[in-house]
């Protein structure tokens, strides 16, 4: 069965630009959740969404948005780059939000902004 | 909000003696707690969970604790091989599966 696909793999943006990051959840996965890991910390949780709507949002400013598509896919967006924006983007998915189904992970997007 | 702590930052040990990881969180409403695996270019993998109904759950050479009352969970690795080397990370979560709380990590080295 195939895991959490993410894509790009890689991407190098400069400061300013706007990226757009995709995941494709687990099949039969409804809930996506973003999470951006900074080098040598923890993930930090952006984002979950359940049948296509907001059902959490981490402490992250405006320039941060997310979607769920009806397949269950999602996009992070983020726009005007910082060099802090630097960081591998890591997209969860689960069976249902707020369950006993825990979060498996994709391999991540690294972001480099120059 | 909640917060999780991790120690140690660090960990070496040698090939088949055991590795323990200790977490701490802040809000009592937190109620599951997984552990990830991650190795470098990739994403975490889940190893095991607690949930907060049970004290303690062992998968082969894998055992995690809860400790309720302290607010306390710890990981437990036997007979450790070179391939347990990774940055293992704790979390919590309230209801569940949602907002995963990380601590900060822990990189173990199994020395052959």
């Amino acid at each position: 069965d195939a895991g959490v696909t993410q894509s790009p793999t890689h991407l190098i943006k400069t400061r300013g630009q706007h990226v757009t990051l995709r995941c494709s959840p687990i099949s039969g996965h409804k809930s996506v959740s973003w999470y951006q890991q900074v080098l040598g910390q923890g993930p930090q949780f952006i984002f979950q969404y359940y049948e296509k709507e907001e059902r959490g949002r981490g402490n992250f400013p405006d320039r941060f948005s997310a979607r769920q598509f009806p397949n269950y896919s999602s996009e992070l967006n983020v726009n005007a780059l910082l060099l802090g924006d630097s960081a591998l983007y890591l997209c969860a998915s689960s069976l249902i939000a707020g369950s006993t189904d825990t979060q498996y992970f994709g391999p991540g997007t690294r972001l480099t902004v120059l | 909000g909640e917060n999780v702590e991790q120690h140690p930052s660090t960990l070496s040990v040698q090939e088949g003696d055991s590795a323990v990881i200790k977490c701490t969180y802040s809000d009592s409403a937190s109620n599951y707690f997984p552990w990830y695996k991650q190795e470098l270019g990739k994403g975490p993998q889940l190893i095991i969970d607690i949930r907060s109904n049970v004290g303690e759950k062992k998968d082969q050479r894998i055992a995690v604790t809860l400790n309720k009352t302290a607010k306390h969970f710890s990981l437990h690795i036997t007979e450790t091989q070179p391939e347990d080397s990774a940055v293992y990370f704790c979390a919590a979560s309230i209801n569940y599966g949602q907002n995963f709380v990380f601590g900060p990590g822990t990189r173990l080295s199994v020395l052959p």
